[in-house]
């Protein structure tokens, strides 16, 4: 089973920042289904990426992805106020059919 | 849009089952698979299973194997997700949610299932 590793587990920062959010599995994985989601208290998880680093639909064009090895990081450019919140990372094992979840990331405001 | 309105919050005792369900709407239901997701509070989200809508195939977590059951009804565009045995642990929000591109494109509210004596 592969395990992904959120890092950090809090990261503060203020609006205007960049924020670079990190999410390691534990071995390589047999596709690209890696995708990224946000949530709100009280809200269901909201599809920021999926694909690595594709865009969801409706995301704005400062969040990105990108992948190097088994590091998998989610960037946002310019933090808004709307964009604190905990984002969790999600892969897709296609040879198990299984999908599994990162721990989370709580981006909060500084 | 796409929509999946699930059904409201249960309070049930240990040992007893749960059944919730998700009514989708706004895309053709046949086309997706309808996957079943918890989340214990101050928890990570935790992948349950998963049906075809097309075909009701299923496929299940090795965690919930056993105890969950996850199925759908064609004619009312609405997938079920029953979890048996129920325990303390099992206290959590359930979310159902569209499969898509090996991910989760559109979710449920949520449902609060609630396990206490």
């Amino acid at each position: 089973e592969i395990v992904l590793t959120q890092s950090p587990g809090t990261l503060s920062l203020s609006p205007g920042e960049r924020a670079t959010l990190s999410c390691r599995a534990s071995q390589s994985l047999s596709s690209s289904y890696l995708a990224w989601y946000q949530q709100k208290p009280g809200q269901p998880p909201r599809l920021v990426i999926y694909d690595t680093s594709r865009r969801a639909t409706g995301i704005p064009d400062r969040f990105s992805g990108s992948a190097s090895g088994t590091d998998f990081t989610l960037t946002i450019s310019r933090l808004e106020p709307e964009d604190f919140a905990v984002y969790y990372c999600q892969q897709f094992g296609r040879s198990l059919n299984m999908y599994t979840f990162g721990q989370g990331t709580k981006l909060d405001i500084k | 849009q796409v929509q999946l309105v699930q059904s409201g919050a249960e309070v049930k005792k240990p040992g007893a089952s749960v059944k919730v369900s998700c009514k989708a709407s706004g895309y053709s239901f046949m086309s997706n698979a309808i996957h079943w997701v918890r989340q214990a509070p101050g928890q990570r989200l935790e992948w349950m299973g998963w049906v075809h809508a097309a075909n009701g195939y299923t496929t299940y977590s090795e965690k919930f194997q056993g105890r969950v059951t996850i199925t759908r009804d064609t004619s009312a565009t609405t997938a079920y997700m029953e979890l048996s045995s129920l325990t303390s642990e099992d206290t959590a929000v359930y979310y159902c949610a569209r499969g898509a591109n090996g991910g989760f494109d559109s979710w449920g509210q949520g449902t609060l299932v609630t396990v206490s004596s």
